[in-house]
This record gives structure tokens, C-alpha cells and sequence, in this order.
């Protein structure tokens, strides 16, 4: 079946301005998580939606990071106002027990 | 709060040789845990969990793991590697009864030569 999917592969923009990166689930998973790789910190979790619960936004380094979960299912991560230590690949992975799916991440480069 | 510790970011093998990765947490509850792979400009792959039972794990494409909760260590291996287990690999944890986000460790990257 389908896996995790995300939009877009890479994203260019410059300091300042704000993006928006899509993470799509596995159809009925009810977690969904946000996590940041890049060279410097290795993998990082950002934020975890489980159900109608609210979210565990305890990995968020600023609040310029945002997410939010639509109908259970596709999830928007925004940054606003970017800065060039945002650039990292973010990955979105799924989960309806144990086993977190990953999907194949954003790579965000902010020049 | 959990953390991990692989000791080794880069591990170069020849072609069929055996191979450890390890990697050691450190966690005041119970744990599961887990060993991910990364093949270049892709997402993370699971290639086998811990969540109970036999301390000796087995995976995905010939890999096994052991958990040792004395020494608190998860160390990942395969008898003969092949060229295409080329990848980074991650450990990860997870406690019990708490948040259910992953914790990794900053992976090791692997390489295979012939």
C-alpha cells in the first residue's frame, strides 16, 4: 500500500519568508510525527499528533515552528520568518501502534 | 528522559566481513528500542525493534541485534555485509508509559568495500 508521503522534496527560499511543508500518513494511522535532521543536531523530534489528543509540542525549537493535523490526517508543519539554521531535511513519519513509517522528507534550504 | 550513544559515526568494512554497530541508552523507565537504516536520499527504513521477550532480535536483510539490559546497550550486527547494506543507521529509543516520540542516537555511517 501507500507509505508516508511529503511535499515537496526540496525547498529553496530565502531568510525571511515562510514556508509550509505537507506530510500525508499511512490511511488510518492515528500518530503522526514531525522530526528535523540535519548535520549538526542528528535527528530531532519536533512535534507528535496522536487522535483528537493535543499535540506534544515539547521538540518545537521556537515559536517561529508550527503544525497542525487536519482531520486526522494530512499535517502542515509552517515556519515562519526562516533563518539559515532552519535548513535540514524534516521527515514525517505514521504510526498506528509501535512502528513509526517515515516517510521520505523535505529537504529546506534557506539561503 | 532517554538518550543515546552510537560510539562509532563511521564504520568502513570490506565486502562479507562481519560487522557491529553499537549503541547504548541511558533511560530511568523501561525502554523499546529500535535500529533504523538510511540509504542515500531516502527516508528511514525499520530494520528491527526490541519490545520484549528474547533479548536476541532478528530483522530485516540479515541483521539481529541483542539487548542487554545490564549494560544498556542494543548493539546491531550481521555476519557478512554486501555492498548494498551500504547506509547510515540510526538506533533509536522509546520509553514506556511516556511520550511516544523516538529518540536517536547521531547514527553511523557504514560503509561496504569491495
Amino acid at each position: 500500500g501507500a507509505g508516508v508521503s511529503q511535499s515537496p522534496s526540496n525547498k529553496v527560499t530565502e531568510k525571511g519568508k515562510d514556508v509550509e511543508l505537507r506530510c500525508d500518513p499511512i490511511s488510518g494511522h492515528t500518530a503522526l510525527y514531525w522530526y528535523r535532521q540535519s548535520l549538526g543536531q542528528g535527528l530531532e523530534f519536533l512535534i507528535y499528533f496522536q487522535g483528537n489528543s493535543a499535540p506534544d509540542k515539547s521538540g518545537l525549537p521556537s515559536d517561529r515552528f508550527s503544525a497542525e493535523r487536519t482531520g486526522g490526517s494530512v499535517s502542515t508543519l509552517t515556519i515562519q520568518r526562516t533563518q539559515q539554521e532552519d535548513s535540514a531535511v524534516y521527515l514525517c513519519a505514521s504510526s498506528l501502534e509501535l512502528e513509526q513509517f517515515f516517510g521520505p522528507g523535505t529537504r529546506l534550504t534557506v539561503l | 528522559a532517554q538518550s543515546v550513544t552510537q560510539l562509532d559515526s563511521q564504520v568502513p568494512v570490506f565486502e562479507e566481513a562481519p560487522v557491529e554497530l553499537r549503541c547504548n541508552y541511558s533511560s530511568s523507565v523501561s525502554v523499546y528500542l529500535f535500529w533504523y537504516v538510511q540509504y542515500p536520499n531516502q527516508g528511514l527504513q525499520l530494520l528491527l525493534k526490541y519490545l520484549s521477550g528474547s533479548t536476541l532480535v532478528k530483522g530485516i536483510n540479515g541483521f539481529e541485534a541483542e539487548f542487554n539490559k545490564s549494560q544498556t546497550s542494543f548493539h546491531l550486527r550481521k555476519p557478512s555485509v554486501h555492498i548494498s547494506d551500504t547506509a547510515e543507521y540510526f538506533c533509536a529509543v522509546r520509553g514506556l508509559g511516556g511520550s511516544e516520540k523516538l529518540v536517536f542516537g547521531k547514527g553511523t555511517k557504514l560503509t561496504v568495500n569491495p
